[in-house]
Formats: structure tokens, sequence, C-alpha cells
């Protein structure tokens, strides 16, 4: 079973351009996540969706920040614009359903702002 | 507030020694999950071990156990004969009852010595 798939692994723009991040999820898993993990932190929640719907994005910086995923598939998050402070790794994870489910993470995508 | 803490930034363990993680938690929910992840220099989130609140057994898996002592609100990872390729970050992490996201601690950077 193929994993999480994430694009770009790495991403160097400067302050105030525009960015968007790619996820594939696990073939068949309904529910997919965006984490932002600052260095030397624990990844934080950004969104999650529940096939195309969004379920939580109560700590995405909504000015800045915007996700979809059309089909319930595939997902992108976009940074417009970015700052200093959005430099940190995203990590997309998806697992088979809400609740306790095991949630499979991608390598993640390393965004560093100039 | 729902929390994880992980009070041990470093932690040096021997080559085939066991060593144990410490992990607290803060949640009002009577239902929730407890995670263990492992994240080596290459950025990815892998998954160690799963304890569930009501599971009266804690949970072993190969190498890997979680000490679960809900009175105390703890769930610390014992890694038994320890190697070399568990160097890496660890990261406790609460799935609180209502919604699938993960709450993650700090982390701890475990260094195995030969």
């Amino acid at each position: 079973e193929a994993g999480v798939a994430q694009s770009p692994r790495y991403k160097i723009i400067e302050k105030r351009q525009s960015v968007a991040f790619w996820c594939n999820p696990i073939s068949g898993h309904a529910t997919l996540y965006w984490y932002q993990q600052i260095l030397g932190q624990g990844p934080k929640l950004l969104i999650q969706f529940q096939n195309n719907g969004v379920v939580d994005d109560s700590q995405l910086p909504k000015d800045r920040f915007s996700a979809e995923r059309l089909k319930g598939v595939d997902s992108t998050l976009k940074i417009q614009p970015a700052k200093l402070e959005d430099s940190a790794v995203y990590l997309c994870a998806s697992s088979r359903d809400r609740g306790f489910y095991e949630q499979y993470f991608g390598p993640g995508t390393r965004l560093t702002v100039t | 507030a729902q929390k994880i803490t992980q009070t041990q930034p470093g932690m040096f363990v021997q080559e085939k020694e066991a060593v144990t993680l410490d992990c607290t938690y803060d949640t009002s929910d009577q239902s929730y999950g407890l995670f263990w992840y492992k994240q080596p220099s290459s950025g990815e989130m892998i998954f160690l071990i799963y304890q569930g609140s009501y599971d009266e057994q804690n949970a072993t898996e190969g190498r890997y156990s979680l000490n679960f002592q809900k009175a105390r609100k703890s769930a610390n990872l014992v890694i038994s004969a320890s190697q070399l390729g568990d160097s890496a970050m660890y990261f406790c992490a609460m799935r609180p009852n209502q919604g699938g996201k993960l709450i993650f601690g700090q982390g701890t950077e475990l260094s195995v010595k030969p």
C-alpha cells in the first residue's frame, strides 16, 4: 500500500510571496489532516477534512492560509502572503476515518521564508 | 485544557539498555487515545504504539511498551534493548474523544550511544 505523498519536499520563498503544498493521502482514507511543525516543537493541527468537508480549522490563520480537498482525495494547502514565522515543516496525514484510528504521515514539506 | 507534557528535552541511553520517555496528559474527556510517534532526522512521523483510555492492559509492540497510569495521567514509553537506529525525536500525542486531531507534546530527543 502506497503511503501519504507530499510535494514539494523543500521550498524556499521570500516573505510576501505565495506558496502551495500538495498532499495525496492513502487510498480510501476519509480523513486528511494538515499539521504545521515549527522547529523544536511538536506538530500543530491546521486543518482537518472529512472527505471533502472541513471538520476543524480553528487554528488555521485564515487571513493567509487556505486549504481545499475538492474531490475528497488529494488536498492543497496555500499560504498567501507568506511571513517569516511561517517557516516550518508542513505535514500531511491521513486516517481511515475519524476517531481512534492511526494517522499515517507523509514526509513533509520544509518551507523556508526569507 | 487538553495538553501533553514531555519534560525531558533530551535523553541519552547506552546501546542495549532500556530507556523510559515520560509523558503526562491533561484532559477532562473520559474516552481518549494516547499515541507515541518517532521522528528521525528525515522528518517523517512513524507510529509506534497506541493506548486507549479504557484499555486495561498496557500496550506493547515489539521492543516498545506503554506504561499507562490513568490515575496519574501518565503514558510513558519504554524502549527495551535500545539500538543505534532508535536515535530520534519521540513525540507523545493524545486524541480527544471529540474529533480526530492529535495534540502533540514538545518531544524528547533520544540519543543512543554505542
